[in-house]
């Protein structure tokens, strides 16, 4: 298989705090994971790109100092949203990428509030 | 920047029916992956098309990569009220050597028992 958590499923904060999500590939080594952001009924929208032991490649309009990528290890990647405000309420998606093939396996997801 | 139009945006059908879902683009893609996804989850990989003409079969599921591997489509037959869900196509390019995901808008699809 190929499964992938996320943790915590739900999350909510305090405007001004920040807030981590993890993403653990359980059962392989990805090389590879990828940060989405998804709006009430809407598409996937890809935040980043992180790549074990270098810096995650952030996508245009993606602020990388509020947003901090970390894939210390090839099982594990987190997201930390700093000094949220209510717009970055959404519901984050993690995924993972097992070595050169093409798919990519996407965890449960992460629903952020912050009031 | 690579787009995917995803068509139709909704379809709401009665239980037995057929449906086709539609997936274009310009650009040429490495590979075309379907996914599903249903509300408050991740989405789960249901097929990956790499060749261009390319058909696969997954049970009621039919899917299709175009011969110049632009565009593809999803034909599910006899849906079922299990078949309701978000229906995205995701095509993948080289990135960096990332394999990044271009998403469509997906397809939300309803089967009305």
């Amino acid at each position: 298989g190929a499964v992938v958590s996320q943790h915590p499923s739900r999350v909510i904060c305090k405007s001004g705090t920040s807030v981590k999500i993890e993403c653990r590939s359980l059962d392989f080594q990805a090389t590879t994971m990828f940060w989405y952001r998804q709006f009430p009924k809407q598409s996937l929208m890809l935040m980043a790109t992180s790549n074990e032991g270098s810096k995650a490649t952030y996508e245009q309009g993606v602020e990388k100092d509020k947003f901090l990528i970390n894939h210390a290890s090839l099982t594990l990647s987190t997201l930390t949203v700093t000094s949220a405000h209510p717009e970055d309420s959404s519901f984050y998606i993690c995924s993972a990428k097992r070595g050169p093939a093409y798919e990519q396996y996407f965890g449960p997801g992460t629903r952020l509030t912050v009031t | 920047t690579q787009l995917l139009e995803q068509s139709p945006q909704f379809l709401s059908i009665q239980e037995g029916e057929n449906l086709t879902v539609y997936c274009n683009s310009s650009s040429v893609f490495s590979s075309l992956q379907w996914y599903r996804q249903e509300p408050g989850e991740g989405p789960v990989l249901l097929v990956t098309v790499v060749t261009g003409g390319e058909v696969k079969k997954l049970k009621r599921l039919t899917f299709q990569f175009g011969d110049a591997r632009k565009d593809s489509s999803l034909h599910i037959t006899a849906a079922q009220p299990g078949d309701t869900g978000l229906y995205l196509c995701a095509g993948a390019s080289s990135g960096a050597g990332s394999y990044q995901l271009t998403f469509g808008k997906g397809t939300k699809l309803s089967v009305i028992p």
